[in-house]
C-alpha cells in the first residue's frame, strides 16, 4: 500500500533558487527516507531521518520531519542544473516477518540554467 | 564497496514471450533483495522481496515470478509476457536492520512488450 505522497508533483525553478518538496504520510513511522532518481536511472538514497529527529542536514539538503502533522520536507538550497531529477519519500512498513519501503509518486524537479 | 548490476538495460519483447531479468550484488553477504516496477511518471511498486536464498515473498498477484538461486543473485521471470508488463524494472538491495534499512538500487531494465 502507498503511504507517502509528495507535493508538488512537479516543480520548476531557476538555478540558484531553493527547492522545497513535501511528503505526507498516513500512519506512524519510525523513520522516513528521501531518494533521488535521475531520468531513466535507479534511485539514489539521499537521507534518512528518524522519528525522534526534527531536522537533518546533508550538504545542500535539509530535511525536516513533523510527526504530529505526519509530514516531511526536503529543501535543496542553491539549486544546480544537476539537481534536476525526481525526488521520492519512502517510509517503512511491516510485511511478512520483515520490513519493506513504500514510495510516493515523487516530485519532478526541473532546475533551469 | 558494494555494487549492484542489472541486465539487460533495455529489452523489447513480443506478447506471450518469456522473460528473464537478472540482478547481482557484489561486496555484501546475505542482503535483502527487492524487485520493483515503475510505470512511466509513477512511483515504485514492490513486486518481490527476498531475505535469503530460496526465500521469496510476493507483494502483488501477477504473471511474474522471482527466484534467488544464489545469495547475491535475484532473477525476475515470466513464462508469457503481457502488454501490461511493460515498465521500468528496478532491483535493489537493503543495508541496515529492520525498519532502519536503506535500499540501494541498480540501474534498471526498461521493458517494452509489443
Amino acid at each position: 500500500s502507498q503511504q507517502g505522497e509528495e507535493d508538488p508533483q512537479a516543480l520548476s525553478i531557476q538555478e540558484g533558487e531553493n527547492a522545497t518538496m513535501n511528503c505526507s504520510y498516513k500512519t506512524s513511522i519510525n523513520n522516513l527516507q528521501w531518494y533521488r532518481q535521475n531520468s531513466g536511472r535507479g534511485l539514489v538514497h539521499l537521507i534518512l531521518i528518524r522519528s525522534n529527529e526534527r531536522e537533518k542536514h546533508s550538504g545542500r539538503l535539509r530535511v525536516t520531519l513533523d510527526t504530529s502533522k505526519k509530514s516531511s520536507s526536503l529543501l535543496i538550497t542553491a539549486s544546480r542544473a544537476a539537481d534536476t531529477a525526481s525526488y521520492f519519500c519512502a517510509t517503512p512498513y511491516s510485511g511478512a516477518g520483515s520490513y519493506q519501503l513504500t514510495f510516493g509518486k515523487g516530485t519532478k524537479l526541473s532546475v533551469i540554467p | 564497496s558494494q555494487t549492484i548490476h542489472q541486465w539487460p538495460a533495455t529489452l523489447v519483447q513480443p506478447v506471450g514471450s518469456p522473460l528473464s531479468l537478472e540482478c547481482t550484488v557484489e561486496g555484501t553477504s546475505n542482503p535483502n533483495l527487492y524487485w520493483y516496477r515503475q510505470a512511466a511518471g509513477r512511483g515504485l511498486q514492490l513486486l518481490f522481496y527476498s531475505v535469503g536464498i530460496g526465500q521469496i515473498s510476493s507483494e502483488v498477484p501477477q504473471n511474474l515470478s522471482a527466484s534467488r538461486p544464489q545469495d547475491r543473485q535475484f532473477i525476475l521471470s515470466s513464462k508469457k509476457l503481457l502488454l501490461s508488463d511493460s515498465g521500468f524494472y528496478l532491483c535493489a538491495w537493503g543495508l541496515g536492520r529492520g525498519n532502519q534499512e536503506t535500499q540501494y538500487f541498480g540501474p534498471g531494465t526498461r521493458l517494452l512488450v509489443l
